[in-house]
C-alpha cells in the first residue's frame, strides 16, 4: 500500500470547517483513498472513502486532486466531538484488505 | 455500519497468566478478521490476519506461539496473550470484514490490557 503523509495536528474552531489534507503521492491507479478517525480509547471509525471523485457522506466530504496525489477530508461543522485522530489511508478496495495506519493528524476542536 | 464488538472492554491480570479476548462480528459474517495493537500515543500496529478456518498470518516481529489466534467460525475470533508480562500492556483492537462488508472493515471497539 501506498504510504500517506499527514500534518501530526491541527487545532479547528467549534462550528467552523475542519480541512485536513494528505498527501499520497505514490498511490497506484487502482488505491481508493480512505479516511478513519479514532476517538480516545476507541476503535477507528470508517468515515469515507474515494477513487477519484469528489465524495461526500453525511460525516465529512471527500476532496481528491485530479494527479490523486492528495487529498482534503473536510468537516463542514466541526462540533467538539470530532476531536480525534483522523487516519488517510490508501489501498485496494477489492477484498477485506489489511490497513497500514500512520500517525494520523490529532485534530482538536476548541469551544 | 456492521457491528464488530470485543470482549472485555478492559482486563486486568497479573504476569504470567494469559488472557483471552473475543471478537464478535454481530450482524454480518466475517471471512477475515484482523488484530492491532496500539500503545499509547501510537498508532496501530496490524499484529495479524486471520481467515476463518484456517492458521492466522501474522505480520513480522509477532510472535505466533505467544499471540494464539483463532478463528473457528465466521462471527466469531478470539486472541490468547499468553504467559502475559507488563510489557504487553496495550490496547487491543480487532477488526472484521467479508461477507456483505466484503470490501470494507469494521472496527471494535478496543480491549485494554493491563499486565501487573
Amino acid at each position: 500500500d501506498a504510504k500517506t503523509t499527514q500534518p501530526p495536528s491541527m487545532d479547528c474552531a467549534e462550528g467552523r470547517a475542519a480541512n485536513l489534507p494528505c498527501n499520497h503521492s505514490t498511490i497506484s491507479g487502482n488505491e481508493y483513498v480512505y479516511w478513519y478517525r479514532q476517538i480516545h480509547s476507541q476503535g477507528p471509525q470508517y468515515i469515507i472513502h474515494g477513487l477519484k471523485n469528489n465524495e461526500t457522506n453525511e460525516m465529512a466530504s471527500l476532496i481528491i486532486t485530479e494527479d490523486r496525489k492528495s487529498s482534503t477530508l473536510i468537516l463542514p461543522h466541526a462540533t467538539l466531538r470530532d476531536t480525534a485522530v483522523y487516519y488517510c489511508i490508501v489501498r485496494v478496495s477489492q477484498g477485506a484488505q489489511k490497513l497500514v495506519f500512520g500517525q494520523g493528524t490529532r485534530l482538536t476542536i476548541n469551544p | 455500519g456492521a457491528v464488530v464488538s470485543q470482549h472485555p472492554s478492559w482486563v486486568i491480570c497479573k504476569s504470567g497468566t494469559s488472557v483471552k479476548i473475543e471478537c464478535r462480528s454481530l450482524d454480518f459474517q466475517a471471512t477475515t478478521m484482523f488484530w492491532y495493537r496500539q500503545f499509547p500515543k501510537q498508532s496501530l500496529m496490524l499484529m495479524a490476519t486471520s481467515n476463518e478456518g484456517s492458521k492466522a498470518t501474522y505480520e513480522q516481529g509477532v510472535e505466533k506461539d505467544k499471540f494464539l489466534i483463532n478463528h473457528a467460525s465466521l462471527t466469531l475470533s478470539t486472541l490468547t496473550v499468553t504467559s502475559a508480562h507488563p510489557e504487553d500492556s496495550s490496547f487491543y483492537i480487532c477488526s472484521a470484514g467479508g461477507g456483505r462488508a466484503a470490501n470494507e472493515q469494521y472496527f471494535g471497539p478496543g480491549t485494554r490490557l493491563t499486565v501487573t
